[in-house]
């Protein structure tokens, strides 16, 4: 069975500095994806970042990168120059590349940004 | 703007009740998935379907029943409601397809939150 865990049910950050998530995961599988999503309060999941397992590279999108270790089955997610908008539920997720293709969740890190 | 769509977003009924939430999609996605989201905020997945007439459980057990008719429309029906019942049930969908990558992106619903009295 996949897991899923984030250790860090919550985090603060002063705006403008730089927060790290953490997130490690458990698949017998040797390629796979892995995802951050963001939860606004009230407001609809949407995808921050991607990541194949194939891809040594470490992806990144603006001011959101990740720290992708494959052996030690590690994907933390780095916010940097932090706002306001970056306050959210953040859930990584962990998906196989074939069949359902059905993704399991983390248990999600409540990131608040102090001004 | 969201391209899936779930209604009602906020329901209060008492127990015993029928109730579909409805979710649609407007991107020809061969993949559609319900999770329920609990107060501690964990997802899992109750059900999904791989197209039109396919549809399995999930991980976790739910005495919700889904269909799928059309590419685009995956209603969840529970028959009697109780308060085990209240959460936050979100839908979303995907490309049918393996790589190129996007295959395995979810697309989600603003969500429709359940509270049964």
């Amino acid at each position: 069975a996949q897991t899923v865990t984030q250790s860090q049910p919550e985090m603060s950050v002063q705006e403008a500095e730089t927060v790290t998530l953490s997130c490690t995961y458990d698949t017998s599988e040797s390629d796979y994806y892995l995802f951050w999503y963001k939860q606004p309060p009230s407001r609809q999941m949407i995808l921050v970042i991607r990541q194949e397992a194939y891809k040594q590279q470490n992806a990144t999108e603006n001011r959101f990168s990740v720290n992708f270790q494959k052996a030690a089955k590690s994907f933390s997610l780095k916010i940097s120059d932090s706002q306001l908008g970056d306050a959210a539920m953040y859930f990584c997720a962990l998906a196989s590349i074939q069949g359902a293709q059905k993704l399991v969740f983390g248990q999600g890190t409540r990131l608040t940004i102090n001004p | 703007e969201a391209d899936i769509y779930q209604t009602p977003r906020y329901l209060v009924i008492g127990t015993g009740k029928k109730i579909t939430l409805e979710c649609s999609q407007t991107m020809g996605h061969d993949k559609m998935y319900w999770y329920q989201q609990d107060p501690g905020m964990e997802l899992h997945l109750i059900h999904y379907s791989y197209g039109v007439n396919s549809t399995e459980k999930g991980d976790l057990s739910s005495e919700s029943t889904v269909s799928r008719i059309r590419t685009e429309h995956f209603p969840l029906t529970l028959e009697s409601a109780r308060p085990s019942h209240t959460s936050q049930y979100l839908c979303a969908s995907s490309p049918g397809t393996g790589r190129p990558g996007g295959a395995n992106v979810l697309t989600f619903g603003a969500g429709s939150r359940l509270t049964v009295l």
